[in-house]
């Protein structure tokens, strides 16, 4: 079944403790993205990937690592996590053509205490 | 820079009517477009998409209208069911690399 996977499911952190949020997709997509979603906001593009090893920013990357070294796996990373952070975060990807459809994960609640 | 918004943060329908849920973008240079639905607890998953060289679109029980004049857009659900009830999100994606999201309609369907 084509699908992206995010591990974990909910989160629950405190400040400045890092954590890795895994992502992971079987339809071979090259392009790859991470979103937070906060309530009365649409969702926001953190980081985007168009290939293994090429990563760049979305609207709103601070406080946000991501690494791309093999085509399926795009991790999120929060090096010092702060309460602000405290988000819903979805997973996607899709090929590099324009107009393909975006597969989501089921998202990762994090809470940054 | 991009903005796309959506009407009504909630609406509510009886079963068996049709829904609409409108949405606005601010660039009219956008040219593709797509409505997401999202389950409580789920990602969001692609509905249908329209083109801006199209006015409408149909798909199964949804249809997507496209009026580049007033950049608004809006979705048609027919005879709608309990299984509608989800949030609705439009997105533009005129730029390969981003998409840009409204902030959502959360459809209610009364039995």
């Amino acid at each position: 079944e084509a699908q992206v996977t995010q591990n974990p499911r909910y989160l629950i952190t405190v400040t400045g403790k890092k954590l890795t949020v895994t992502c992971s997709q079987n339809m071979n997509h090259e392009y790859m993205s991470w979103y937070r979603q906060d309530p009365g906001l649409g969702l926001r593009q953190i980081y985007y990937s168009m290939n293994v090893e090429v990563t760049d920013k979305g609207d709103v990357p601070e406080g946000y690592k991501v690494s791309r070294k093999e085509k399926r796996n795009f991790p999120l990373i929060l090096e010092s996590p702060s309460p602000n952070q405290t988000s819903l975060y979805f997973c996607a990807s899709k090929g590099n053509v324009m107009g393909e459809k975006l597969f989501f994960g089921s998202g990762t609640q994090l809470s940054v205490l | 820079g991009e903005s796309v918004g959506l009407h009504l943060p909630t609406l509510s329908v009886q079963e068996g009517d049709n829904s609409i849920i409108n949405c606005a973008y601010s660039n009219s240079a956008s040219d593709y477009f797509i409505w997401y639905k999202q389950e409580s607890g789920k990602g969001p998953q692609f509905i249908i998409d329209i083109r801006s060289n199209m006015d409408k679109r149909q798909g199964q029980r949804v249809t997507v209208l496209l009026n580049k004049t007033v950049k608004h857009l809006s979705l048609q659900i027919a005879a709608t069911q309990p299984g509608d009830s989800a949030v609705y999100f439009c997105a533009e994606n005129s730029n390969f690399n981003k998409f840009y999201f409204g902030s959502g309609t959360k459809l209610n369907v009364k039995p």
